[in-house]
């Protein structure tokens, strides 16, 4: 079965940096993504990683050790437009033999003034 | 369209009653997957669909969901005889393929309260 962790929930400041970290346990890993939830709304796609090492997009960066099973997502110059729920979400093969993403539960990071 | 839509967005059930909920898909993408997002939570899987190939239906709560897709395209999801703890948002997503990154496109989701 699958095991990812993430913190619950985050507070931050306006203009600072933020780090979310998840861990995950899986086997037939095959990529982990990261998606950002607004209340009410649809997930989008922030990022993903395959392999080891830094991804950067913009304000938004992450990074993935599959060694270690552990990535995190970094959010910097953070604006109150970045107050969400960031979801982590881990592929790997299912019962059928297919990828499928399985999602940890969120961390709701609020941004403050 | 241009992104996944799906409908209704609102369903409101006596327990007992019959829902179906419907995904259209972004056109040409291979794959669509169904998931259930209790509030708080992260989205949870429930099935997933290869073209109209049903490939993986391992996270259906139970013989009251069933999932189909029969031409590949359009997707119904129908829970039968709605239990208080189906209650819950229903997102449909889809992607080009189990290749390349495989990101995920969601609808916006239909929220099911079951009363």
């Amino acid at each position: 079965g699958q095991n990812i962790d993430q913190p619950t929930e985050m507070t931050a400041t306006e203009g600072a940096i933020v780090q979310i970290n998840c861990t995950y346990q899986t086997s037939g890993f095959n990529g982990l993504f990261w998606y950002q939830q607004h209340a009410g709304e649809a997930p989008t796609f922030l990022s993903y990683n395959v392999l080891d090492g830094l991804e950067e997009k913009g304000r938004f960066s992450s990074f993935l050790s599959r060694s270690k099973g552990y990535s995190y997502l970094l959010l910097k110059e953070l604006q109150m437009k970045d107050s969400a729920s960031y979801l982590c979400a881990v592929r790997s093969q299912g019962a059928g033999g297919s990828y499928i993403p399985t999602f940890g539960r969120g961390t709701s990071l609020i941004v403050h003034p | 369209g241009a992104g996944v839509s799906q409908s209704p967005r609102y369903k409101v059930a006596k327990r007992g009653q019959d829902v179906a909920l419907r995904c259209d898909p972004i056109s040409g993408h291979v794959s669509l997957f169904w998931y259930q997002q209790a509030l708080g939570q992260g989205p949870e899987f429930l099935t997933y669909f290869q073209n109209e190939a049903q490939l993986d239906k391992s996270g259906l709560p139970s013989d009251r969901f069933f999932a189909e897709r029969p031409e590949g395209s359009v997707s119904t999801l129908k829970i039968q005889r709605t239990q208080q703890e189906d209650s819950a948002v229903y997102l449909c997503a889809s992607s080009l393929g189990q290749g390349s990154t495989g990101e995920l496109f969601f609808g916006e989701g239909s929220r099911l309260t079951v009363l």
